[in-house]
């Protein structure tokens, strides 16, 4: 069974830009998670998305969206780029069986200039 | 507020047991996580433990108390490949369901 997957891994952009994430989850997980890294804040939750709702939400502003797709897949936005937001972006998928195992793509890194 | 507290680092040897402590205050309490985290690599599900009491799998077993805002992950017969950041979380009942994360435990598992 394939792992989650995050496109793009690696990403360049400017301050005042915007920036879409894909998330591919385990086949067969319906909840995907998103989670931002950075060595001073550590690792902070975004929000998680289940059957194409948001079911819970982090305390980032609302420059930071998301969306999922019939078919699990997700899609995170962040406008307006601000230097601070320069981190690893990571995703996580799971079954949802009250098990909470949470498997976590490989991220994608944004560098914001 | 909300924190999760846990040692910065720890050093322990090859074949010997470690136990990594965190600590937790937050708004609600829906179970506890724990992840290892190598270096450049995204976080491994370890645990999740929501009654109190030990839960053991293979050479790492999880520990929780939640009338202490107490955890701990019990890693024996340590091995090198265990050198790892070990992240502790939280789910909290705030509203709706959120994730609150220490900020790791940087294991070194000398020779």
């Amino acid at each position: 069974k394939a792992g989650v997957t995050q496109t793009p891994r690696y990403l360049i952009k400017t301050r005042g830009q915007q920036v879409t994430l894909s998330c591919s989850p385990i086949s067969g997980h319906r909840s995907v998670s998103w989670y931002q890294q950075t060595p001073g804040q550590g690792l902070q939750f975004l929000f998680e998305y289940f059957s194409e709702t948001q079911r819970n939400k982090g305390n980032f502003p609302g420059r930071f969206s998301g969306r999922q797709f019939s078919n699990s897949r997700s899609e995170m936005n962040v406008s307006t780029l601000e230097l601070g937001d320069s981190a690893l972006y990571l995703c996580a998928s799971s079954l949802d069986d009250g098990r909470e195992t949470q498997y976590f793509g490989p991220g994608t890194r944004l560098l914001v200039l | 507020g909300q924190n999760i507290d846990q040692p910065t680092e720890m050093t322990a040897t090859e074949g010997a047991i470690v136990q990594i402590n965190c600590t937790y205050q937050t708004s609600g309490f829906n179970g506890l996580f724990w992840y290892q985290q190598h270096a450049g690599e995204a976080p491994t599900f370890l645990s999740y433990n929501v009654l109190d009491g030990l839960e053991e799998k293979g050479r790492f077993s999880s520990f929780l108390s939640r009338s202490k805002g107490y955890s701990y992950l019990l890693l024996k017969e340590l091995q090198m490949k265990d050198s790892a950041s070990y992240l502790c979380a939280v789910k909290t009942t705030s509203g709706t369901y959120k994730y609150i994360f220490g900020t790791g435990t940087r294991l070194k598992v000398l020779a």
